[in-house]
């Protein structure tokens, strides 16, 4: 069963700062991965989703990399806001089954 | 619809129980997936819907769960005789393709009194 494992489990850093999430899985042979962020009490929102041919990817403040090779995958928040607190999953698709295995996530706090 | 519905947003069942949650996914998407997600923890998987065909139910923890969609569209997922360990949010997500990524619902939370 693919593990995946994100560290560190929690973050807190003062507004401004530059961040990285890390995600780390211990099967290579995916199909694709994903982030995700979630709200308190809410469902999962869809940040960057990376494809195995891909490296990295990018939205606004927020770059993905993917490196198969290594197990990696890593997302880098620049000019962190108060309202980028949140938790930070990763969830990796495998080239065979149905199912995203997910990180337990990393819980962010950015302090204004 | 624009996104994945879930209903109701939150439900409080006593102990033994049955209950039923309700996803409605995206419009044209094939694929369906109902995932666990305990407090602190990230999301497990439970099933796996392509139409109206399951083709994976490896994750429902035990005979107590029962997930269908009949007509390919909506879903239900439903729990019989819920027990304390039930406790948790319920997540409905869907995709077109795998190209496209999963989006998720707000997710359903059970509590089991």
């Amino acid at each position: 069963k693919q593990e995946v494992t994100q560290i560190p489990a929690a973050l807190s850093v003062p507004e401004g700062e530059n961040l990285v999430l890390n995600c780390s899985f211990t099967d290579s042979a995916i199909y694709n991965l994903q982030w995700f962020r979630q709200d308190p009490g809410k469902g999962l929102t869809s940040l960057l989703l990376i494809q195995s041919s891909q490296r990295e990817q990018t939205s606004g403040r927020l770059n993905a990399s993917l490196d198969k090779s290594s197990g990696r995958s890593t997302l880098y928040i620049a000019a962190s806001q108060p309202g980028d607190s949140a938790t930070y999953l990763c969830a990796a698709w495998m080239n065979s089954g149905y199912a995203l295995n997910f990180g337990k996530g990393t819980s962010l706090l950015v302090t204004p | 619809g624009a996104g994945v519905s879930q209903s109701p947003r939150y439900k409080v069942a006593k102990r033994g129980q049955d209950v039923a949650l309700r996803c409605d996914p995206i419009s044209g998407h094939v694929s369906l997936f109902w995932y666990q997600q305990a407090l602190g923890q990230g999301p497990e998987f439970l099933t796996y819907f392509q139409n109206e065909a399951q083709l994976d139910k490896s994750g429902l923890p035990s005979d107590r769960f029962f997930a269908e969609r009949p007509e390919g569209s909506v879903s239900t997922l439903k729990i019989q005789r819920t027990q304390q360990e039930d406790s948790a949010v319920y997540l409905c997500a869907s995709s077109l393709t795998s190209l496209f990524g999963y989006t998720f619902g707000s997710g359903t939370r059970l509590t089991v009194v």
